[in-house]
């Protein structure tokens, strides 16, 4: 079965720098597109980033533009989100999120804390 | 990419049936028959139960049923039980490769 698990949250300073890992496995990850998806502290869910399987086509969230990088590395299965720049704003649970490939979410991983604070 | 919007809290019986709003404008619920709508069990990982507006993966209960009319999208679960409880959110597409979640609707079974 589908199986997605995010490591890589901790407690980071403002303007400081993490790197999400997911790592994926039960589906065919390299014609699989891929996302992020956060949930700040008692809010809703939000788009975050997006990775296409073939092309190298990359998208984000407004208030992700210019700082975070996703990318994905199809030999081990992995996707990544590279975090820099972070504010308060960004504390929330990160998941690594399945493209069902209808514009649907389709598998979720159990989520990694990030908790951007001084 | 503003959000769209839910209620903050819809509830009923054992048995009822419960619609759950979601409205969003031209550009992402209007245009597109995208949508998608989530249930969030706290601590658990969100889970599909409706895709393009009106499908459901397989293994959802046909109790949960989706439609669209104009920029509205709508989710409504039938005989309501109590394991239905947790957070709802509606998602649309709003192209090009973005999507927009909505405010999230919390279901309390009375």
């Amino acid at each position: 079965q589908v199986l997605l698990v995010e490591s890589g949250g901790g407690v980071v300073q403002p303007g400081g720098s993490l790197r999400l890992s997911c790592a994926a496995s039960g589906f065919n990850f390299r014609r699989t597109n891929m996302h992020w998806v956060r949930q700040a502290p008692g809010k809703g869910l939000e788009w975050v980033a997006f990775t296409r399987a073939i092309g190298g086509e990359r998208s984000y969230v407004d208030s992700a533009k210019g700082r975070f990088t996703i990318s994905r590395d199809n030999s081990h299965n992995t996707v990544l989100l590279q975090m820099d720049s972070l504010t308060i704003e960004d504390t929330a649970v990160y998941y690594c999120v399945q493209d069902g490939g209808n514009h649907q979410f389709e598998s979720w991983g159990q989520g990694t804390l990030v908790t951007v604070s001084s | 990419q503003s959000a769209l919007t839910q209620p903050a809290s819809v509830s009923g019986s054992p048995g009822q049936s419960i619609t759950i709003s979601c409205t969003g404008s031209n550009s992402d619920v209007g245009t597109y028959n995208l949508v998608s709508w989530y249930q969030h069990h706290p601590d658990k990982a969100p889970k599909v139960i409706i895709y393009e507006v009106t499908k459901r993966p397989s293994g959802v209960s046909s109790r949960f049923s989706g439609s669209k009319s104009g920029n509205t999208a709508s989710l409504t679960i039938s005989g309501l039980q109590a394991d239905d409880e947790a957070h709802y959110y509606c998602c649309s597409y709003v192209g090009p490769t973005a999507w927009v979640f909505g405010g999230g609707t919390k279901l309390t079974v009375l």
